[in-house]
């Protein structure tokens, strides 16, 4: 099964950029890159994804290393309603999403 | 537009009785996929329905078994609760076969076995 590493956690300061990384050392040629996030007491919710090329949407940016093996989300000012779990995943589009435990982000204001 | 609602949202079971758990997808959604989060921990997958059949399964036992209805809704049944299948339990839509598709959770059903 795809497996991913994360830190545990990350702190940032409200206002400024964060930088989530990703290894997925184990991906293959054909698998997407998806990150998600669970705010407290919520189910996760879509942030991003990509398959080689850098995206940008208006919640952030997803940065792909050219080999792939690893990737970076990019918050661009973070704010405290940020403060979330962040999931890195990749998968071949079966949906058997493989969770890590994610990085837990946390916003000091 | 509504999302994904589950019902109930907080469930209290004993050991070894039986827990049906509901889901109605995003409008628009043909996929449903469940998922079980213990404390602390990323969601587990436990399986996905499509076309009222399971197409993908987890490591989870026998006693997890599910079911979708024509209206694409779903149900996931555990029997024989044990202590440790207490958690939050997930239900994700999506539409089947893209590889760009996103998964869009609810808000989750908190399970407590006794």
């Amino acid at each position: 099964d795809a497996k991913t590493t994360q830190p545990n956690s990350m702190e940032s300061n409200e206002e400024e950029p964060v930088h989530l990384p990703c290894n997925h050392s184990t991906i293959s040629g054909t698998d997407y890159i998806h990150w998600y996030r669970q705010l407290p007491s919520q189910g996760p919710e879509y942030v991003i994804h990509g398959l080689t090329s850098n995206v940008n949407n208006r919640m952030a940016s997803l940065a792909i290393a050219e080999d792939r093996k690893s990737s970076t989300l990019i918050l661009h000012r973070a704010t405290l309603r940020d403060a979330a779990v962040y999931y890195c995943i990749h998968t071949s589009g079966t949906y058997k999403y493989i969770f890590g435990t994610g990085t837990r982000l946390k916003v000091l204001a | 537009d509504a999302g994904v609602t589950q019902s109930p949202t907080h469930l209290i079971k004993t050991r070894g009785q039986q827990v049906t758990l509901r889901c109605s997808p995003k409008s628009g959604h043909d996929t449903v996929s469940w998922y079980q989060q213990a404390l602390g921990q990323g969601p587990q997958f436990i399986f996905q329905y499509y076309e009222e059949e399971e197409r993908q399964r987890g490591n989870f036992p026998d006693r997890f078994s599910g079911h979708q209805f024509p209206n694409y809704s779903s149900e996931l049944n555990v029997n024989a609760l044990l202590l440790g299948d207490s958690a939050l339990y997930l239900c994700a839509s999506s539409l089947w076969g893209g590889v760009n598709e996103k998964l869009f959770f609810g808000s989750g059903t908190q399970l407590s076995v006794l």
